[in-house]
């Protein structure tokens, strides 16, 4: 089946820093990745997404890699800012066409 | 900018008891999703919803969930008898197709006692 994981539990960075967040997914057929920040009390927001036929994808500050050979994800962040401290979650479209697998999530803790 | 919404916020109900959590997906989304958080754990998948059918669901969502689209805006998920290991955040989601983004909405705390 479906895991998901995350290497670091707490990602601590002073503000204008750039952040890296990573990922690992154990099924190699999953083509489909989406990188979610959640906020306290609040629902996952979606940052950006990418699919298996793409090596990297950016987006406004957000950068994603993707590595299908060690089935590996990562989430960049270019010049943290205070607004960015939240729980980041990957997730991987599947087992089936229509769910996600989430990981447990990593809290970005981004100091003035 | 199109949300999903939930009511209530947070839900506070007895073991047994049973609970309708409500959800607005966006307009013109075709899928419809539940998922639950127990505190301090990651997010799962509980079922999956399209053409006023389940698509998909998971292990967690036996015989005591339901869920159902009483109308063209609303999406529901019933637990029929709430226990306590319920106790969670649950948080809705929309997407225009399978396979595509998600948007979640900002949860129900359901809390069971």
């Amino acid at each position: 089946g479906e895991s998901v994981g995350l290497h670091l539990p707490t990602l601590s960075v002073q503000e204008g820093d750039n952040s890296i967040i990573n990922c690992a997914y154990s099924n190699s057929a999953s083509d489909y990745f989406i990188w979610y920040k959640q906020e306290s009390g609040k629902g996952p927001q979606f940052i950006i997404d990418i699919r298996s036929n793409m090596d990297k994808r950016q987006g406004q500050r957000v950068t994603v890699l993707l590595n299908k050979t060690v089935k590996h994800l990562s989430l960049q962040i270019a010049a943290t800012q205070p607004g960015d401290s939240a729980v980041y979650f990957c997730a991987a479209l599947g087992p089936g066409y229509s769910t996600l697998t989430f990981g447990k999530g990593t809290m970005l803790l981004v100091s003035p | 900018e199109p949300e999903v919404t939930q009511t209530p916020s947070h839900q506070v109900t007895q073991m047994g008891q049973e609970v309708i959590l409500r959800c607005v997906p966006i307009s013109n989304h075709l899928y419809f999703y539940w998922y639950r958080q127990i505190l301090g754990q990651k997010v799962e998948f509980l079922v999956s919803f399209y053409n006023n059918e389940i698509s998909e669901k998971s292990e967690i969502f036996d015989d005591q969930f339901s869920v159902e689209r009483p109308d063209g805006s609303n999406f529901t998920l019933k637990i029929r008898s709430t226990k306590l290991e319920d106790s969670a955040m649950y948080f809705c989601a929309s997407s225009e197709g399978a396979g595509l983004e998600q948007y979640f909405g900002p949860g129900t705390r359901l809390t069971v006692t």
